[in-house]
């Protein structure tokens, strides 16, 4: 079974610092990760996703993650926190689809980010 | 391209009625996934269709049902609704390539409140 574990269900940086938001996985095989962000009212939009290919992984809004297979992480960062990035973040695992059979993502819990002016 | 619509927004109910709200995903998309989140449970699958089957289903009671339609249009249907089924539901597609890891597209969702 996978799992995710988003450590800090809350994070609060001042406008202008690092952005870390942590994110470890459990998988019994080569998983694919993702990085959504969700603002109030809102859906969920990706951030940026790992498929096995690069181990760094840049997205938008100046996001980009690191997977670390030693570590089982996948922690998002960016380097300069903007007032926009107040939201909401979930880390995501699936597995890749050899057939087009079942297909699930599996959530973490979510970091509610706070940027302080 | 139009993103996933879902319908309705908004939804108040009580309990023991039911429900059915309507997912229609990315045109070409041919997935359509379900997740219902909450503030104690955060975001948990429900179930996923394709070509009108559904491929893969959560650990949710029997209540929890749907469909898809050959346009690819999902709905999903919720009977004797309880307090606890208030939540946000979320849909989302994917194009479902075959051996590739398929992103998947979430609409705006529908808030369920039951009373």
């Amino acid at each position: 079974a996978q799992s995710v574990t988003q450590l800090g269900s809350h994070v609060s940086v001042s406008e202008g610092a690092l952005v870390l938001l942590r994110c470890n996985y459990s998988s019994s095989v080569p998983p694919y990760l993702f990085w959504y962000v969700q603002y109030p009212n809102q859906g969920l939009q990706l951030l940026l996703k790992y498929t096995s290919a690069a181990t760094l992984v840049k997205g938008i809004n100046g996001f980009e993650a690191e997977f670390k297979k030693s570590e089982t992480s996948f922690h998002l960062t960016k380097p300069s926190a903007h007032m926009s990035d107040a939201a909401e973040y979930f880390c995501a695992v699936t597995t890749p689809q050899r057939v087009q059979g079942a297909q699930k993502l599996v959530f973490g819990q979510g970091t509610r980010l706070t940027i302080n002016p | 391209k139009a993103g996933v619509t879902q319908t309705p927004r908004y939804l108040i109910k009580t309990r023991g009625q039911q429900v059915t709200l309507s997912c229609s995903p990315i045109s070409g998309h041919r997935s359509v996934s379900w997740y219902q989140q909450t503030p104690g449970q955060g975001l948990q699958f429900l179930f996923e269709y394709f070509s009108e089957t559904q491929r893969n289903k959560g650990n949710f009671p029997g209540r929890f049902s749907g469909r898809q339609f050959s346009n690819s249009r999902s709905e999903m249907n919720v009977s004797t609704l309880e307090l606890g089924d208030s939540a946000l539901y979320l849909c989302a597609s994917s194009p479902r390539t075959s051996g590739r890891a398929d992103t998947q597209y979430f609409g705006p969702g529908t808030r369920l409140t039951v009373l």
